[in-house]
């Protein structure tokens, strides 16, 4: 069964570093996103994109954050300057689009600032 | 922006009992309402889902019921076992925009 994967399972990066996260979707899906996960809270929508651009973000998502899909398979989440506070569970998910709405979600990156 | 709301935070039933789960959101645009279900250190994964023009769908021990009038849609879990324990997640997407938005969750454990 086809499914969306994500890399590194776990990041250690230091306050201030860039990070590139990195998730490969499902290959025939159209609408990618990233969602953040603090330990033992909800699920936070941060982005959605489609057709190379993004569709909608969140508050969440400052300038600090970007989304690229640079070849064509991956789907790319960068930090540019990382806060302590960024430390959370990031989960990758596409979908197929309408009418199959249907969001599939990666194992996710534990990313921890220190 | 949409809001969505759970209820409630936590339930402990006991095994064999059923489960209740509820939750209501703000944008009457929402049209798609998932239900995902997320054991501890992994993914959230979808259990049930239901569409704006049904009011209830059913797979085997899971129900969800959707009122849009009221904006409540509903998780109905009956003889729950032990390995039903999870947090359980309702969602609301909006096609403009393409976003899914969570509720707050609710973490269900089931006693033997």
């Amino acid at each position: 069964e086809p499914e969306v994967t994500q890399t590194p399972s776990h990041q250690v990066t230091q306050m201030g570093q860039e990070v590139i996260l990195r998730c490969v979707p499902i290959s025939n899906h159209l609408y990618f996103y990233w969602y953040r996960q603090i330990l033992g809270q909800k699920v936070e929508f941060l982005v959605s994109f489609y057709n190379n651009e993004i569709s909608e973000k969140s508050e969440i998502f400052d300038d600090q954050f970007s989304v690229e899909r640079p070849d064509g398979s991956n789907f790319t989440l960068k930090i540019r300057s990382t806060k302590l506070e960024d430390s959370a569970m990031y989960f990758c998910a596409s979908s197929a689009g309408l009418p199959n709405t249907e969001a599939f979600f990666g194992q996710g990156t534990r990313l921890t600032v220190v | 922006g949409e809001n969505v709301e759970q209820h409630p935070s936590t339930l402990s039933v006991q095994e064999g009992d059923s489960a209740v789960i509820k939750c209501t959101y703000s944008d009457s645009a929402s049209n798609y309402f998932p239900w995902y279900k997320q054991e501890l250190g992994k993914r959230p994964q979808l259990i049930i889902d239901i569409r704006s023009n049904v009011g209830e769908k059913k797979d085997q021990r899971i129900a969800v019921t959707l009122n849009k009038t009221a904006k409540h849609f509903s998780l109905h879990i009956t003889e729950t076992q032990p390995e039903d324990s999870a947090v359980y997640f309702c969602a609301s997407f909006k096609a403009a925009g393409n976003k899914l938005t969570f509720g707050g969750g609710t973490r269900v454990l089931v006693k033997p």
